[in-house]
């Protein structure tokens, strides 16, 4: 199975850091992604991890622990902006040579002044 | 160029009735995905097509369905439309809808927004 957890909301202040985590079940793995998506936006991608390790663009950085099923977005030096839901997925092989995104519930960050 | 388009942005049904929403995905695109989103449930897959044809479906009933046309375009059609219903609907394309996943990042658009009342 895929199911994915992360935490529904989070709130964090202008100017710091944020971690938002992720635990897939690990059978058949093939990835996690991360999106963003602003209220009443299309979700965006931010990310996408397929080995253990952290990957950083920029502000945001992802981190991945296939042995865990365990991941993790960190936000750094937040600003207003950044206030969004942040949803991660994970591909499922369907069999028909392509891939199922599954998603978690997304987490729902506030950044505050 | 032009992202992934999707129309009516927003309307509004009563039970019973059908409802069909449309998506042009990016220009060469060939692979369309369709999900739902409510609050209480999160993005839930419906269907995926690549070449006019239906490659995967997920877990809802037949009162949904779906098409692909020989320009990448897609259709969604919902049937007797239920209270439950009523959620942003959300399409996403990718190139080529093969090969690793990260070679087949989805892109969506801004999604129709479906109230049934």
């Amino acid at each position: 199975g895929q199911n994915i957890d992360q935490p529904t909301e989070m709130t964090a202040t202008e100017g710091a850091i944020v971690q938002i985590n992720c635990t897939y079940q690990t059978s058949g793995f093939n990835g996690l992604f991360w999106y963003q998506q602003h209220a009443g936006e299309a979700p965006t991608f931010l990310s996408y991890n397929v080995l253990d390790g952290l990957e950083e663009k920029g502000r945001f950085s992802s981190f991945l622990s296939r042995s865990k099923g365990y991941s993790y977005l960190l936000l750094k030096e937040l600003q207003m902006k950044d206030s969004a839901s942040y949803l991660c997925a994970s591909p499922r092989d369907s069999g028909a040579g392509s891939y199922q995104l599954t998603f978690g519930k997304g987490t729902k960050l506030s950044v505050i002044p | 160029k032009a992202g992934v388009t999707q129309t009516p942005r927003y309307l509004i049904k009563t039970r019973g009735q059908q409802v069909t929403l449309s998506c042009s995905p990016i220009s060469g695109h060939r692979s369309v995905s369709w999900y739902q989103q409510t609050p209480g449930q999160g993005l839930q897959f419906l269907f995926e097509y690549f070449s006019e044809t239906q490659r995967n479906k997920g877990n809802f009933p037949g009162r949904f369905s779906g098409r692909q046309f020989s320009n990448s375009r897609s259709e969604m059609n919902v049937s007797t439309l239920e209270l439950g219903d009523s959620a942003l609907y959300l399409c996403a394309s990718s190139s080529r809808g093969q090969g690793s996943p990260g070679a087949n990042v989805l892109t969506f658009g801004a999604g129709s927004r479906l109230t049934v009342l």
